[in-house]
């Protein structure tokens, strides 16, 4: 069964610093993409960042970074430079094409202190 | 432009009333989902449509039909919902079909709904 492990309930982090969310997923596929949502208070989940299996480069958008280890079947998500708008809920979520579902975590809530 | 939008907002209805949920996407995309979540907790798959067509129905009761009229709207009836169906309702679509390995799902902002 495909897994997604969010452990972490809970985050904090000041303004202005780096934060990272750990995720790690248990698949047998070798062709998947990654997804890190965001889901603010105000409720709308939002695509912040994908990873396909395949690509050996570690995505990018703007301040948010993934570490994509697919040995370890980890996808975690840096914050740099975190922001009081970056306080939400955020999960992270899986699907390969042999499943059209998107398999989420947990979700983790980040907060971020002035 | 990623844009889904969803209405109602809010809405709260009686175990013995019919309501409907609407969503709607402009962006040409072919496959739609609606999911149930519930506070604090990741979205649950409901059904998906590919094509306009249902492609997947995650076991859910027969008070929830949808409706997919044509490629951008997508609609959720309900009828004698129990109070434990009260939840933010989600509405997604991307634009890639349905089990697709580049599908990206886009969410509205749902409809929170209370069922008295």
């Amino acid at each position: 069964a495909q897994t997604v492990t969010q452990s972490q309930p809970e985050m904090s982090v000041q303004e202005a610093e780096t934060v990272t969310l750990s995720c790690t997923y248990d698949t047998s596929e070798s062709d998947y993409y990654l997804f890190w949502y965001k889901q603010p208070p105000s409720r709308q989940m939002i695509l912040v960042i994908r990873q396909e299996a395949y690509k050996q480069q570690n995505a990018t958008e703007n301040r948010f970074s993934v570490n994509f280890q697919k040995a370890a079947k980890s996808f975690s998500l840096k914050i740099s430079d975190s922001q009081l708008g970056d306080a939400a809920m955020y999960f992270c979520a899986y699907r390969t094409g042999a499943n059209s579902k998107l398999t989420f975590g947990k979700g983790i809530t980040l907060s971020v202190r002035p | 432009d990623t844009e889904v939008t969803q209405t109602p907002k809010h809405l709260v209805m009686g175990m013995t009333n019919k309501k409907s949920l609407k969503c709607e996407q402009h962006m040409g995309h072919r496959a739609m989902y609606w999911y149930k979540q519930k506070a604090k907790k990741p979205p649950e798959l409901m059904f998906v449509y590919s094509y306009e067509k249902l492609s997947i129905n995650e076991s859910v009761p027969s008070r929830f039909s949808p409706e997919c009229p044509n490629s951008s709207l997508l609609n959720l009836h309900l009828h004698a919902l129990q109070p434990e169906d009260s939840a933010l309702y989600l509405c997604a679509s991307s634009q890639e079909p349905s089990g697709s390995i580049r599908e990206t799902q886009y969410f509205g902002p749902g409809t929170r709904l209370l069922v008295l």
